[in-house]
């Protein structure tokens, strides 16, 4: 399994350019989520998704748009970027059901926006 | 508002020494608490946890503590190791409301630096 994928590792933008960073898994989870993660702030989340077409905002959700489509894949779009969204982002996933909350986190993503 | 909060930034210890790693939290409904590392330029992975019905869940060198009266966990590694240097990070979940979300709320990280 390759678990918790996430392209792109790198990214730079503009300010108003729009992207979306890919998030994959194949371990067949129901839970998926994205965080982004501030020095000083830990972990914060920002969309979640229960199941395929069913997506939930975190706690910082503003600027970004998510959809689940498929039980694999899990994209965030960033609609227009803005130098705020600087951080590295983390997609992660977890079994539905059993010890739901033991997540598997991906790589991360790396963004700046200028 | 944090309402999970780790406050120490950066923790500091001798190989083979106790580490000990603290968070707090705020909101009594919280009701299962994990810890995760993070290497640098890698994602957290999943370490211990612990539900809010026992005090105490050992594994391998890792035992976490939960103090419910007073809003506490706190990690145990024992003995520590260098290969342990990494940044820890608490997290809690809440599921009183109707629905099983999985939703966590992290701590701020401690860094641990273990000391050959």
């Amino acid at each position: 399994n390759a678990g918790v994928t996430q392209t792109p590792k790198f990214q730079v933008l503009k300010t108003g350019q729009s992207m979306t960073l890919q998030c994959a898994q194949d371990m067949n989870h129901e839970y998926m989520s994205w965080y982004r993660q501030d020095p000083g702030m830990g972990l914060r989340l920002i969309h979640y998704s229960v199941g395929a077409g069913i997506t939930d905002q975190g706690e910082v959700p503003n600027g970004y748009n998510v959809s689940r489509s498929t039980t694999e894949d899990f994209p965030l779009r960033l609609l227009s970027a803005a130098p705020s969204q600087t951080s590295v982002y983390f997609c992660a996933s977890s079994y539905s059901g059993g010890i739901l909350y033991e997540q598997y986190f991906g790589p991360g993503t790396r963004l700046t926006v200028t | 508002d944090q309402q999970v909060k780790q406050n120490s930034p950066s923790l500091s210890v001798q190989e083979g020494r106790i580490s000990i790693l603290n968070c707090d939290y705020t909101n009594s409904m919280f009701d299962y608490f994990l810890w995760y590392k993070k290497y640098p330029a890698e994602g957290p992975t999943f370490l211990i946890s612990i539900s809010s019905i026992k005090d105490k869940n050992e594994d391998g060198r890792f035992t976490v503590f939960l103090n419910k009266s007073a809003k506490h966990l706190s990690l145990h590694i024992v003995p520590s190791q260098p290969g342990d240097s990494a940044v820890y990070f608490c997290a809690a979940s809440d599921n009183s409301g109707s629905s099983n979300t999985g939703k966590l709320i992290f701590g701020q990280g401690t860094t641990l630096q273990v000391k050959p």
